[in-house]
């Protein structure tokens, strides 16, 4: 089945520093897509990629979706404390399963 | 703007009791899905639907039914609860237009716990 593989599993990061994280498959996909779960709630989509080869930003986010169309990171720069979460990311198949990595647990201190 | 609803909110059964949990969205999306989340861990797909009166199985569908009569509600149905479905269950949403299957809309989760 599809499987995305996610590293690093978590990240202890000072304020300030900027982070990178990223997903790869045996398959290829049509989309990447990153998203921030914070504690008790559902995860929000941060950056959505198209296109191979794209790169894409939100404020201090950046992402690409690799040229092979089986890989993508996740760039944050100048982290702060708010950054802290759980960063996946996700992508499906022709048939639109939708699946997700395993997470990338954030933490920053200040 | 109510989004994708779950109900309930948190629920305790007993190994063998079946229970169902709701999810209702109010954007006309045509695709739903169903997934967990173990403590600690990433989302697994349970089941996920294309539209109306189409569903498929996605990577854990053991132990679980849903059903989709309507374009607004995707129940997911736990027949003979286990402690091993002890999760966090989200229900999601997309658009689903042109075949493109971009940003999930997620509903706030269901805590299920099993004993």
């Amino acid at each position: 089945g599809q499987q995305l593989n996610q590293s690093p599993q978590s990240m202890f990061i000072q304020e300030g520093e900027d982070v990178s994280m990223n997903c790869t498959s045996s398959s290829i996909f049509n989309t990447w897509l990153w998203y921030k779960q914070d504690p008790g709630e559902g995860p929000v989509l941060l950056i959505a990629l198209y296109k191979a080869g794209e790169l894409t930003s939100n404020g201090r986010l950046t992402a690409q979706f690799g040229t092979t169309r089986k890989d993508s990171f996740l760039n944050i720069s100048a982290s702060i404390p708010s950054d802290v979460g759980i960063y996946f990311c996700s992508s499906g198949g022709w048939n639109n399963d939708m699946r997700f990595g395993a997470g990338t647990r954030l933490t920053v201190k200040p | 703007n109510a989004g994708v609803t779950q109900t309930p909110k948190f629920r305790i059964l007993k190994i063998g009791q079946s229970m169902t949990l709701q999810c209702t969205q109010d954007m006309n999306h045509n695709y739903m899905y169903w997934y967990r989340q173990d403590p600690g861990m990433g989302l697994k797909l349970i089941y996920y639907s294309v539209g109306a009166g189409i569903t498929d199985k996605g990577e854990v569908p053991n132990g679980y039914n849903v059903s989709r009569s309507t374009t607004e509600d995707f129940p997911l149905r736990l027949e003979l609860a286990a402690p091993s479905q002890t999760s966090v269950y989200f229900c999601a949403s997309n658009p689903g237009q042109g075949g493109i299957t971009g940003e999930l809309f997620f509903g706030e989760g269901s805590r299920l716990t099993v004993l």
